[in-house]
């Protein structure tokens, strides 16, 4: 089965500026997971959704980062406006039910 | 809140050593315990897990006990190969299957011929 794509793969932008991000989920995965892997960390969650709906945001900066997932498949997760601390990679994953979260290759970030 | 503490890193070895690499977790309830890898330029990967104490989790020679006592699920391998050089992450996962992974910060490994 295809594995979890994202793009873009790296994206480098200004402080201030705003940023989008795209994940599409292995076919069928009811959840879907964006984690943010600051470089030496490991990923911390930022938001989770089940299907089209937001099950944990708690960790998500909310006055900067927005995510959605329509239609309960693909995801975006947007930054805006960006810090210098975002640089980081973003983590997408989806899991089908079971324990296993499959990783997509992740977007890395550089903010300047 | 929960937390995942990983033995410092990086960790050098030679090829066919033995590996151990620490893993110690604090946690309100019962995790779910697990080890992911991510091998250079590759997306992280489920390595093992464990759902309750006691549980042994293996794969591809590495092997890990749920230590509900010491809270710990400490990594080992009998016999490391230079494939074997990834980032290594030890991570817990609280409630039912499908809840959020809590991650430890990583152990580099290099594994030298």
């Amino acid at each position: 089965e295809a594995g979890v794509a994202q793009s873009p793969r790296y994206k480098i932008i200004e402080k201030r500026q705003s940023v989008a991000f795209w994940c599409n989920p292995i076919s069928g995965h009811a959840t879907l997971y964006w984690y943010q892997q600051i470089l030496g960390q490991g990923p911390k969650l930022l938001i989770q959704f089940q299907n089209n709906g937001v099950v944990d945001d708690s960790q998500l900066p909310k006055d900067r980062f927005s995510a959605e997932r329509l239609k309960g498949v693909d995801s975006t997760l947007k930054i805006q406006p960006a810090k210098l601390e975002d640089s980081a990679v973003y983590l997408c994953a989806t899991g089908g039910g079971h324990y296993e979260q499959y990783f997509g290759p992740g977007t890395r970030l550089t903010v300047t | 809140g929960d937390s995942v503490t990983q033995m410092e890193g990086p960790v050098t070895l030679s090829e066919e050593a033995f590996l151990t690499i620490n893993c110690t977790y604090t946690a309100t309830g019962y995790p779910s315990l697990f080890w992911y890898v991510q091998y250079p330029g590759e997306g992280l990967q489920l390595l093992l897990k464990a759902t309750k104490a006691d549980d042994k989790g293996s794969n591809k020679g590495f092997e890990a006990t749920y230590r509900k006592e010491t809270t710990s699920f400490h990594l080992e391998k009998g016999s490391v190969q230079v494939s074997d050089s990834a980032v290594y992450f030890c991570a817990l996962s609280e409630g039912t299957s499908g809840s959020r992974l809590t991650f430890g910060e990583g152990t580099q490994l290099t594994v030298n011929p």
